[in-house]
């Protein structure tokens, strides 16, 4: 089945720096990878997806980008500011019904 | 957010005991999902259900049960409740096909969550 790693698990980073989360998969059958966000004692939220027809995709200071052919995607977040401190986790689409196989999530710390 | 809610939000229970969680969404999805979480392991997925009265096991099925008879329910229910159980559950759902209206194919969308401690 699939397997998806994620790195770091906590990043710590000052205010306005960027912020890079890795993850990578090993199914290469999979084509859709989200990005999701959960801040403390939350539900996970949907940030940004890739579907593996694009390489990189943008939403204001988010962005993703995908390498098929290594196998892994990442998550950038430029310009931190202290609402991006949470746990992130990014995911893959096992099949078909949906299935998503999650990373172990990031905990991301941005400090003032 | 508003369109999937999961009951209890706490629970607490003994070791032995039956517990059954639920999850309704209003959105019409097809596709609902049971996750738990833990530190250090991410959202691993229990079971999964592509309509009513479809369902199939995940990642981490042992000791769990659910049901889909109506296309908006999913309970799931841990028919002799064990300390490893202790665990947030979340449910969510999505609508592959686009066809509910409700979002763009296959996101997945997570209740709140219920905080289970097994005593």
């Amino acid at each position: 089945g699939e397997n998806v790693e994620q790195h770091p698990s906590t990043l710590s980073v000052q205010e306005g720096d960027s912020a890079v989360i890795k993850c990578t998969y090993s199914d290469s059958a999979s084509n859709y990878f989200p990005w999701y966000k959960q801040e403390l004692g939350k539900r996970p939220q949907l940030i940004i997806d890739i579907r593996s027809n694009v390489g990189e995709k943008k939403d204001q200071r988010i962005a993703v980008t995908l390498n098929k052919t290594a196998k892994h995607f990442s998550l950038h977040i430029t310009e931190t500011q202290p609402e991006d401190s949470a746990v992130y986790f990014c995911a893959a689409r096992l099949d078909s019904w949906g299935k998503l196989q999650f990373g172990a999530g990031t905990q991301v710390v941005v400090t003032p | 957010d508003a369109g999937i809610t999961q009951s209890p939000r706490y629970k607490i229970t003994e070791t032995g005991r039956q517990v059954t969680l639920m999850c309704h969404q209003t959105w019409s999805h097809s596709y609902m999902f049971w996750y738990r979480q833990d530190l250090g392991h991410g959202l691993r997925l229990i079971y999964y259900s592509a309509a009513a009265d479809i369902t199939d096991k995940g990642e981490v099925p042992d000791g769990y049960v659910v049901s889909r008879s109506k296309t908006e329910n999913f309970p799931l229910t841990l028919e002799s409740a064990t300390r490893s159980q202790t665990s947030v559950y979340f449910c969510a759902s999505s609508d592959p096909e686009g066809l509910a209206g409700t979002g763009a194919k296959n996101i997945q969308y997570f209740g709140a969550g219920t905080r289970l401690s097994v005593l």
